[in-house]
């Protein structure tokens, strides 16, 4: 069974800072990786899909990396703002319908 | 205009009780999920549906009964309501792509979450 696990569970960096946020997953054979933001009381905003042929993905300030035969993905944030400071999951899908989360590292940016 | 929205946004009710949660999408997507997201923020499928019909039933009591009118609709009925169910529930949707790599370009929309305290 696909399990996604994310490190560190929380992180503070202060403002401008470059950070990386590390998922990492045990079953190879998914679809594609998706980032997701989540802000307090609030729903999730997808960032940024890999698909499994791909390796990186960009977005702003943001990159993301997919090696799928080591089963990890990593979130570079380039030069943080506290706009940043969030919940971030990682979670991938293995099939049409589904999505496997991580735990989140949850991102606080110091101003 | 809101893409996935869920009523209520909160909801807080005794146990034994029976509740539901509506989840609408204007995004004309063919698939919707049910998430649940526990007082760990971990969050896990319960129910898939595409174009009305149940396609993933993750390990969820029976007093859980997804109902989808149509396909833009996937209403959560919660029956005889526990403290364990005390979480945030998330509604979905995405296009499924049928066929080959297009699978990869499944993105889910999310709605901003129920949470459900019960007392």
């Amino acid at each position: 069974k696909q399990e996604v696990t994310q490190i560190p569970a929380a992180l503070s960096v202060p403002e401008g800072e470059n950070l990386v946020l590390n998922c990492s997953f045990t079953d190879s054979a998914i679809y594609n990786l998706q980032w997701f933001r989540q802000d307090p009381g609030k729903g999730l905003t997808s960032l940024l899909l890999i698909q499994s042929s791909q390796r990186e993905q960009t977005s702003g300030r943001l990159n993301a990396s997919l090696d799928k035969s080591s089963g990890r993905s990593t979130l570079y944030i380039a030069a943080s703002q506290p706009g940043d400071s969030a919940t971030y999951l990682c979670a991938v899908s293995t099939g049409a319908n589904n999505l496997f989360f991580g735990t989140g590292t949850r991102l606080t940016v110091i101003p | 205009d809101t893409a996935v929205s869920q009523t209520p946004k909160y909801l807080v009710t005794q146990m034994g009780n029976d509740k539901s949660i509506k989840c609408e999408q204007n995004l004309g997507h063919d698939t919707m999920y049910w998430y649940k997201q526990d007082s760990k923020k971990f969050l896990k499928i319960m129910f898939s549906y595409n174009n009305k019909e149940l396609i993933i039933n993750e390990t969820v009591p029976n007093r859980f009964s997804p109902k989808s009118p149509d396909k833009a609709h996937l209403n959560l009925h919660i029956n005889s309501l526990e403290l364990g169910d005390s979480a945030v529930y998330f509604c979905a949707s995405s296009q499924v792509y049928r066929g080959g790599s297009v699978f990869g370009k499944n993105i889910q929309y999310f709605g901003a979450g129920t949470r459900l305290s019960v007392l």
